[in-house]
């Protein structure tokens, strides 16, 4: 079945670690993104690319890092310098011609020790 | 203020009750859409819209471009329905989506 993959559902993190969530697509989507749900709040944009070996920077991008060496993979990358990463993550994707909709994974919940 | 107005923020509804929920924007657009995330996280899209209404089952989603205003509605609900439903509104490529808070329904048998 054609759909978006994150992993874990739950991961947890020790103070100081670098933490990476993987996302994975096999819609033939050019573009995907990260974003972060905390509660009370809308979903915030972390990072997005559209081609392989490029990627934008979002609202929220300090203390992350991404990569898009794959058309079907974008991981992101939670660093020691991201204060506060206790959140929800979700990925996206959707095709760049027209008006697309974005496709969602089922999230990853990241939780700092 | 948020971009992306929603309320209410909770709503609670007996099955078989009509809802309503509301969003408002204060960005020009060329889409808005309508999302559902249900209590595991995963988010669908129910709905993008550009003007006037769509229809899909018991689900109706109207938009307003003068007023910068959507509304989503439920028809007969059920507990099913159960869900925090999320506005989003994009430019044309919809690289740049701003999300409202979501308004979480509750539908009790």
């Amino acid at each position: 079945d054609g759909g978006i993959t994150q992993s874990p559902k739950y991961l947890f993190r020790k103070e100081g670690q670098n933490v990476t969530l993987s996302c994975e697509q096999n819609l033939n989507h050019d573009a995907m993104y990260w974003y972060r749900q905390d509660p009370g709040q809308g979903l915030r944009l972390i990072y997005y690319s559209q081609i392989v070996n490029d990627f934008q920077k979002g609202d929220i991008a300090e203390g992350y890092s991404v990569s898009r060496e794959k058309k079907e993979s974008f991981p992101l990358t939670v660093t020691s310098a991201q204060k506060n990463p206790t959140a929800f993550y979700l990925c996206a994707s959707r095709r760049i011609s027209g008006a697309e909709t974005q496709y969602f994974g089922p999230g990853t919940r990241l939780l700092v020790l | 203020k948020n971009e992306v107005e929603q309320s209410p923020q909770n709503l609670t509804a007996q099955e078989g009750e009509f809802i309503t929920i509301n969003c408002s924007y204060s960005v020009g657009i060329s889409a808005l859409h309508w999302l559902q995330q249900h209590p595991g996280g995963g988010i669908v899209s129910l709905f993008m819209l550009s003007s006037g209404k769509k229809k899909h089952g018991r689900l109706i989603a109207t938009i307003n471009i003068q007023e910068k205003h959507s509304s989503l509605h439920i028809t007969a609900s059920h507990p099913r329905d159960s869900a925090v439903y999320i506005c989003a509104v994009g430019s044309y490529n919809n690289n740049d989506m701003r999300f409202g808070a979501g308004t979480r329904l509750t539908v009790k048998p």
